[in-house]
């Protein structure tokens, strides 16, 4: 079974703080994606990459960046944390289209 | 580029009622469909795909649903649902045309099985 890991569960930050979201998948997936989940607002795409150091604007990437220096890994930073970056971050990887996306459990991050 | 709606934001049914999950897509050229489950606190799991071949596409858990291209729809049922049946579901769409490999997301149904 593929399985894609989040560093943390829940998270809470102090705004203007700089946040690390980790991600690993272990089935060998070129792509991977990270989504903000609001109620409402369904999955938005912040970034995603298609192979190691490359990455690719979503529809929503103010406020972030993100780094892959490793196939397996995939991180999305918040430079300075905001509260309106308050929200459900999840973490996909897939091997190709056609495939759909496999997502890990997500991370709660709550920025007061 | 591809949008999808999902008509209900919430649907509540009875347990072993029958359900339908609404899903209509938009797109100027030929797409993959699918519909991903989400529990409680979790991340989302794939229930289904339709990539080509037979409209009628059985999934997990006893869901199945039906691309009309005609209707650009991609509707969710399940003949008897359960109360562990109660998440949020969500349908998405990419193109099976380019090499993007991006899934656009509906907003989400809300169901909601009673007993």
């Amino acid at each position: 079974d593929v399985k894609v890991t989040q560093s943390s569960r829940y998270l809470v930050k102090r705004t203007g703080e700089k946040v690390f979201l980790e991600c690993v998948q272990d089935m060998d997936h070129e792509n991977m994606f990270w989504y903000r989940q609001d109620p409402g607002l369904g999955l938005r795409l912040i970034y995603f990459s298609y192979d190691v150091k490359m990455k690719e604007k979503g529809d929503i990437p103010e406020g972030y960046s993100v780094s892959r220096e490793k196939k397996e890994r995939f991180s999305l930073i918040l430079e300075s944390a905001s509260t309106n970056q308050t929200s459900m971050y999840l973490c996909a990887s897939s091997p190709g289209t056609g495939w759909g996306q496999y997502f890990g459990p997500g991370t709660r991050l709550t920025v007061t | 580029a591809q949008s999808v709606t999902q008509l209900d934001s919430q649907v509540p049914v009875f347990e072993e009622a029958p359900v339908e999950l609404r899903c209509n897509y938009s797109s100027s050229v030929s797409v993959y469909l699918f519909w991903y489950v989400q529990y409680p606190n979790q991340g989302l799991q794939l229930l289904l795909k339709y990539l080509s071949g037979s409209t009628l596409v059985k999934g997990i858990n006893g869901f199945e649903a039906e691309f009309n291209k005609s209707q650009t729809s991609f509707h969710l049922r399940k003949p008897s649902v359960h109360i562990s049946d109660t998440a949020e579901y969500f349908c998405a769409v990419s193109s099976s045309v380019d090499s993007s490999y991006k899934l656009i997301f509906g907003s989400g149904t809300r169901l909601l099985v009673r007993p």
